[in-house]
């Protein structure tokens, strides 16, 4: 069974919105990892946040984790039509197992 | 240094045939993973190998479907029998280690006619 689920399945916003998206998961984890796949292309990891981390910067990224809740979120300031991808979720339970992924679409 | 190559990059078979779907990983990564992609759909976790450990294989959707590992390297994936509801994009990643940042490779697209 999926290890992380991804909420919301899909989100449209315009050029210089945030985007906020939502994983959550099943088991205790040592790490959780968020990646985008733009499309017809492979996955490419965006950041790790490791379970004793509540907050992680990269750039426009923004991660939280909150591991009572067992639940994390993505936030993408600023948003570009280069954004346009699905964003997944990752734990490192057996291997790191996927949710379905948000598609997000940022219109110009 | 190389990143993650799959091959054939594409591929088309007619179903009932046996195909062979090769991953070479970063060079030193111990955990190799597979995964599938159906059009529009989330990725789907098939096998998983770390190191010398057995296989994890509870993603294999059926007996159809096995992969190997040789020399801690180089993997396989073989698809026997093909049906159509194999079609999909294959997907191989490896990591230094079990939970790191996984690298993926740009998939091998198969098509079972």
């Amino acid at each position: 069974s999926q290890q992380g689920e991804e909420d919301p399945q899909a989100l449209s916003i315009q050029e210089g919105e945030n985007a906020t998206m939502n994983c959550s998961y099943k088991t205790s984890i040592n790490n959780l990892q968020w990646y985008r796949q733009n499309s017809g292309r492979g996955l490419v990891h965006l950041i790790l946040i490791r379970s004793n981390e509540r907050e992680k910067h990269s750039g426009r990224l923004r991660v939280t984790l909150d591991t009572s809740k067992k639940s994390s979120s993505l936030l993408i300031t600023a948003s570009r039509a280069a954004d346009t991808a699905s964003y997944f979720c990752a734990t490192d339970y057996a291997g790191g197992i996927f949710g379905k992924g948000t598609t997000l679409s940022v219109s110009s | 240094g190389a990143g993650v190559s799959q091959s054939p990059s594409n591929k088309v078979t007619e179903k009932g045939k046996d195909v062979e779907l090769r991953c070479d990983p970063i060079s030193g990564h111990t955990a190799l993973y597979w995964y599938r992609q159906s059009l529009g759909q989330g990725l789907e976790f098939l096998i998983y190998f770390q190191g010398n450990s057995a296989p994890d294989k509870s993603g294999l959707p059926s007996d159809r479907f096995s992969a190997e590992r040789t020399g801690g390297s180089v993997s396989t994936l073989t698809i026997q029998r093909t049906q159509q509801e194999d079609s999909a994009v294959y997907l191989c990643a490896s990591s230094s280690y079990e939970g790191y940042e996984q690298y993926f490779g740009p998939g091998t697209r198969l098509t079972v006619t």
